[in-house]
């Protein structure tokens, strides 16, 4: 069974704080992407890595980093955390080359900036 | 500048009725067309997909009509269960390393 699995379901951290997301997919994937999703607003893309050491800014990078040392990992770091990144975050991944192929989905983390 | 947009936002349906979710993209270069489901607490999940190759797509009582010249394409849930109450997103990419935009998303609610 093709797996995602992201670090955290739940997380509360101050504003302020340097977070890590963490996403690792078993499935030998090239591409891997971080969404947030808000309400009203569906899943917005802000980081995506085609390759190791790949990336490349999505629509809303602000505020953002990522790494991706390992074919299997991908992080997303939020420099310094505001309550406006108070979100749930989604890590995907597919089979390369291109991009139109099925994307999985971890189960999200919901983070909570206060 | 949204590329893919999706309506409606929110829809209730009788158990058995038809379930219907429209979206129409701008992007020419598009050739793939997903819809994925999302259940409370879960991920988005692949529910259906389509390339312009072919006007409809059938799996079992789900069904993606794509109309390559006005750039739209629907969703169709036959005989809608409750079972089937989830967020639903529209999606489009083409190859190359274009990422997956999605649509706003569609929550649906199936009564009894």
């Amino acid at each position: 069974d093709v797996k995602v699995t992201q670090s955290s379901r739940y997380l509360v951290k101050r504003t302020g704080e340097k977070v890590f997301l963490e996403c690792v997919q078993d499935m030998d994937h090239e591409n891997m992407f971080w969404y947030r999703q808000d309400p009203g607003l569906g899943l917005r893309l802000i980081y995506f890595s085609y390759d190791v050491k790949m990336k490349e800014k999505g629509d809303i990078p602000e505020g953002y980093s990522v790494s991706r040392e390992k074919k299997e990992r991908f992080s997303l770091i939020l420099e310094s955390a505001s309550t406006n990144q108070t979100s749930m975050y989604l890590c995907a991944s597919n089979q390369g080359p291109g991009m139109n192929t099925e994307a999985f989905f971890g189960q999200g983390t919901r983070l909570t900036v206060v | 500048q949204q590329q893919v947009k999706q309506s409606p936002q929110s829809l209730i349906v009788q158990k058995g009725g038809i379930s219907i979710i429209n979206c129409a993209y701008e992007n020419t270069a598009f050739d793939y067309f997903p819809w994925y489901q999302q259940f409370p607490g879960k991920g988005p999940a692949l529910l259906i997909a389509i390339r312009p190759d072919v006007s409809e797509k059938k799996e079992g009582r789900f069904t993606i009509s794509f109309n390559k010249s006005a750039k739209q394409f629907s969703l169709h849930i036959m005989d809608s269960q409750p079972g089937d109450s989830a967020t639903y997103f529209c999606a489009a990419s083409h190859s190359g390393n274009t990422p997956l935009v999605f649509g706003k998303g569609t929550r649906l609610s199936v009564i009894a």
